[in-house]
């Protein structure tokens, strides 16, 4: 039972424009939520985060936003770059868990 | 450098035969865990460890075992390998456990085929 869910498999955006990444998560005792960024033969690696007590977190050209009551967060890309070129994956753990839940995973291509 | 290891990078074996992937880490992190990642399935949590001798199973945990002796190493060991545990997979660390919201920090993956 996949409790962490990203429905866009691909995603293709033309540079300089915004890229959406989009996850929903059926656990509401989840609070607290990441994103990783993979590229080819290499592992993931951490991109932003954000807690259940915010519903926005700022880093760069990285935006990540909560929406509690949908249970559902986005990743915001402005502006995309070629090397943001790469599969995205949502994560999300409880502060009473040990575990970590990942998503399926979005690719985003970014077209120079 | 602070970084997650992990040996072979590639590996094709036989159905049956005992093989062990190892996984070390260099940060003094309390928290580790194996991945796997499959087409369409994403990123499954195997085992994870909160600490020295502390190890738990994750979602998927069947046909593997692991061990965590030392601080720094957390091998993945599969008894006897089936086909269906040809996956990419990722070992990974953290400072603490996911209570205390800490990021996990990967290690290059491990590609097993298993004929």
């Amino acid at each position: 039972d996949q409790q962490v869910k990203q429905n866009s498999p691909s995603l293709s955006v033309q540079e300089g424009r915004i890229s959406i990444l989009n996850c929903d998560y059926t656990n509401s005792m989840f609070d607290y939520f990441l994103w990783y960024k993979k590229y080819p033969a290499e592992g993931p690696t951490f991109l932003i985060s954000i807690s259940s007590i915010k519903d926005k977190n700022e880093d760069g050209r990285f935006t990540v936003f909560l929406n509690k009551s949908a249970k559902h967060l986005s990743l915001h890309i402005v502006p995309s770059q070629p090397g943001d070129s790469a599969v995205y994956f949502c994560a999300a753990t409880s502060s009473g868990g040990n575990q970590f839940y990942f998503g399926t995973g979005t690719s985003l291509t970014v077209i120079p | 450098e602070a970084q997650v290891t992990q040996n072979p990078r590639y590996l094709i074996t036989v159905t049956g035969k005992k093989l062990t992937v190892t996984c070390s880490q260099n940060m003094n992190h309390e928290y580790m865990s194996w991945y796997r990642q499959d087409p369409g399935l994403g990123l499954r949590q195997i085992y994870y460890s909160m600490n020295v001798e502390v190890t738990d199973k994750g979602d998927v945990p069947e046909g593997y075992k692991v061990s965590r002796k030392e601080k720094r190493n957390f091998p993945l060991i599969l008894e006897s390998p089936s086909p269906n545990q040809t996956s990419l997979y990722f070992c990974a660390s953290a400072l603490a456990g996911p209570s205390s919201y800490n990021e996990q920090f990967f290690g290059p993956g491990t590609r097993l085929t298993v004929l």
